[in-house]
């Protein structure tokens, strides 16, 4: 069916180390691929998005790549922090008669290890 | 701008009561949307609009239903609440004009069934 697959669903990483995040889309027409940050009790806000005709994206510590070929994308955290814990949500617009529900991946709980 | 307002923040209910979620946007958005989030889980689609008039099921529909009267409020009701209906339900909206964009959250509404 229609889905989005997140992994890993925790991951802990030293501070100062690289956290990587995947995720893959099932509709091949989906053509924008957002990331939430939710810390524990708040909502989920954007953290950055990435549009089907673009590769990669960077914004400071963070970066997203791209792979439509084999529908796949992956959040990228760089000199990680103690503030980078939360849950990491991925997520995909799949098509459904003409209208598009974004659809979630299952989330990433992100700890920090300091 | 308030963005995307919930309403109630938390609610205990007992099992066979009803009651009605309120949200709102003032972002002119035309897409809707209801997540329930479980704890330590992720985000399931309850039930999405796509403008005024128009609504359609997500993935966990069962036992909710959703009106869209007007472009800024999208209402979820429950009927006969369930104890599997505790969680924490986050309403959304975005703009969507041929292209998928950012979807801003409200705050959340705590709902425990006793």
């Amino acid at each position: 069916g229609e889905n989005v697959e997140q992994h890993p669903s925790t991951l802990s990483v030293q501070e100062g180390d690289s956290a990587v995040i995947k995720c893959t889309y099932s509709d091949s027409a989906s053509n924008y691929f957002p990331w939430y940050k939710q810390e524990l009790g708040k909502r989920p806000q954007l953290i950055i998005d990435i549009r089907s005709n673009v590769g990669e994206k960077k914004d400071q510590r963070i970066a997203v790549t791209l792979n439509k070929t084999a529908k796949h994308f992956s959040l990228h955290i760089t000199e990680t922090q103690p503030e980078d814990s939360a849950v990491y949500f991925c997520a995909a617009p799949l098509e459904n008669f003409g209208n598009e529900k974004l659809t979630f991946g299952t989330g990433t709980r992100l700890t920090i290890i300091p | 701008n308030a963005g995307v307002t919930q309403t109630p923040k938390f609610r205990i209910l007992k099992i066979g009561q009803s009651m009605t979620l309120q949200c709102t946007q003032d972002m002119n958005h035309n897409y809707m949307y209801w997540y329930r989030q479980d704890p330590g889980m992720g985000l399931k689609l309850i039930y999405y609009s796509v403008g005024a008039g128009i609504t359609d099921k997500g993935e966990v529909p069962n036992g909710y239903n959703v009106s869209r009267s007007t472009t800024e409020d999208f209402p979820l009701r429950l009927e006969l609440a369930a104890p599997s209906q505790t969680s924490v339900y986050f309403c959304a909206s975005s703009y969507y004009q041929g292209a998928a964009t950012e979807a801003f959250f409200g705050q959340g509404t705590r709902l425990t069934v006793v």
